[in-house]
């Protein structure tokens, strides 16, 4: 079990607004430890989607948003597409366990 | 442009020994941290290893500890993941990554800005 707790799963009609959080701790997140978001396409390698909270890497559409606060992180996907859907996981850094770790992943699906 | 090639994965008896190989192109393996990251069959991401851009700093997963060594081979462009003593649970897709930064989480941040494809690691008997 992470450390970080994503909702296992989250859906949305195409064009729709969804979010999906990251819920740590005060010795991760809420210790000021950056979060990180990943997307993973079916059957392929994870590519960083948000980095440094709220960052998006050239070529990543500004339809995703992250934002963190307290012990916590979200990433939001506006004006939702086929394309979006796939597997998406949170990263950050535990100091009570001295490891990076990620979120257990959130499956979107769009209707 | 960078582009990240695991090698080495096969099927393994528990107990057994396997090396994974990264070689990478496009960038200095030297400059940056250089980690692996697994994902178990139908499961989400597990950071494993990661060896700071000094190559002396290593860093370990509890679940792997004392089992794998991450090393580099600089005049090779190289990176490496020695596991020993392997397991049924380390049954997972690995995939080579660099780190954003020359520090593991120095400064509060670090990420993984490119990925390997993965290589297979399957341990049964």
């Amino acid at each position: 079990q992470s450390v970080l707790t994503q909702p296992p799963s989250v859906s949305g009609a195409p064009g729709q607004r969804v979010t999906i959080s990251c819920t740590g701790s005060s010795s991760n997140i809420g210790a000021g430890y950056d979060v990180h978001w990943y997307q993973q396409l079916p059957g392929t390698a994870p590519k960083v989607l948000i980095y440094g909270n709220s960052n998006r890497p050239s070529g990543v559409p500004d339809r995703f948003s992250g934002s963190k606060s307290g012990t916590s992180a979200s990433l939001a996907i506006t004006g939702l597409q086929a394309e979006d859907e796939a597997d998406y996981y949170c990263q950050s850094y535990d100091s009570n366990l001295s490891e990076g770790v990620f979120g257990g992943g959130t499956k979107l699906t769009v209707l | 442009e960078v582009h990240l090639l695991e090698s080495g994965g096969d099927l393994v008896q528990p107990g057994g020994s396997l090396r994974l190989s990264c070689a990478a192109s496009g960038f200095t393996v030297s400059t940056y941290a250089m980690s692996w990251v697994r994902q178990a069959p139908g499961k989400g991401l597990e950071w494993v290893s990661t060896i700071s851009g000094s190559g002396v700093a290593t860093y370990y997963a509890e679940s792997v500890k004392g089992r794998f060594t991450i090393s580099r081979d600089d005049s090779k462009n190289m990176l490496h993941l020695q596991m020993n003593s392997l397991r049924a649970e380390d049954t997972a897709i690995y995939y080579c990554a660099k780190d954003r930064y020359y520090d593991f989480w120095n400064g509060y941040s670090d990420y993984f800005d490119y990925w390997g494809q993965g290589t297979l690691v399957t341990v049964s008997s």
